[in-house]
């Protein structure tokens, strides 16, 4: 059964840190690794990857992928207290093109 | 325009009573997924419609839930007989047509459900 696991499980950290969330996935037929930030309820789409090696970048945000090591990670530089969220890595895989099986997240706080 | 909309946001019911959740998605999004999330856990899916095709109903849990979409708008989930197990916060999401799926996912604000 495809697994993804986020660690850690929860990070607090002051504004201006940067910090790196993990994602290591186990899949066959690997399609695509997505990244979303959920606050309340809604998650909201952050990065698609599906290459090794490249870097997707959005403002402070930024991504990749190691399609040999089986692991994303989601950098998030010069933090701010709006960027405290639960942070969901997804991945999609297998015989369908739109299932994905998500992780339970990291739950990051940024402190002032 | 106009987001996913989740109704109700909030739901408290008692045990062995039955549960509707309603989804509206966006108009013209043809794709349109239900996903549950219990506390400290990653979205689970539940079931996904696609146009007129047949759902995919596989992440149903049991067969005390169902779901329809009527008229490739609307959609409602549906728990029998509820156990305090199914409480957690039932998402919705839709795709627009011709999106990359599963990339584009407009999600909804969900409905926390409280079985007591």
């Amino acid at each position: 059964e495809d697994k993804v696991v986020q660690s850690p499980l929860s990070l607090v950290v002051h504004e201006g840190d940067t910090v790196t969330l993990n994602c290591s996935y186990e899949v066959t037929n690997f399609r695509s690794l997505l990244w979303y930030k959920q606050e309340k309820k809604a998650p909201t789409f952050l990065f698609m990857l599906t290459s090794s090696g490249i870097e997707k970048k959005s403002g402070r945000l930024s991504s990749i992928l190691d399609k040999k090591e089986l692991f994303s990670i989601l950098n998030i530089t010069a933090t701010q207290t709006g960027d405290s969220a639960v942070y969901l890595c997804a991945e999609g895989s297998g015989g369908s093109n739109y299932k994905l099986t998500f992780g339970k997240g990291t739950l990051l706080t940024v402190n002032p | 325009g106009a987001g996913v909309s989740q109704s109700p946001s909030n739901k408290v019911t008692e045990k062995g009573k039955d549960v509707e959740l309603r989804c509206d998605p966006i108009s013209g999004h043809t794709a349109l997924y239900w996903y549950r999330q219990s506390l400290g856990q990653g979205l689970e899916f539940l079931i996904y419609f696609q146009g007129n095709s047949a759902p995919d109903k596989s992440g149903l849990p049991s067969d005390r839930f169902s779901a329809e979409r009527t008229g490739g708008s609307v959609s409602t989930l549906t728990i029998q007989r509820t156990q305090q197990e199914d409480s957690a916060v039932y998402l919705c999401a839709s795709i627009p047509a011709g999106a990359q799926i599963p990339y584009e996912q407009y999600f909804g604000p969900g409905t926390r459900l409280t079985v007591t």
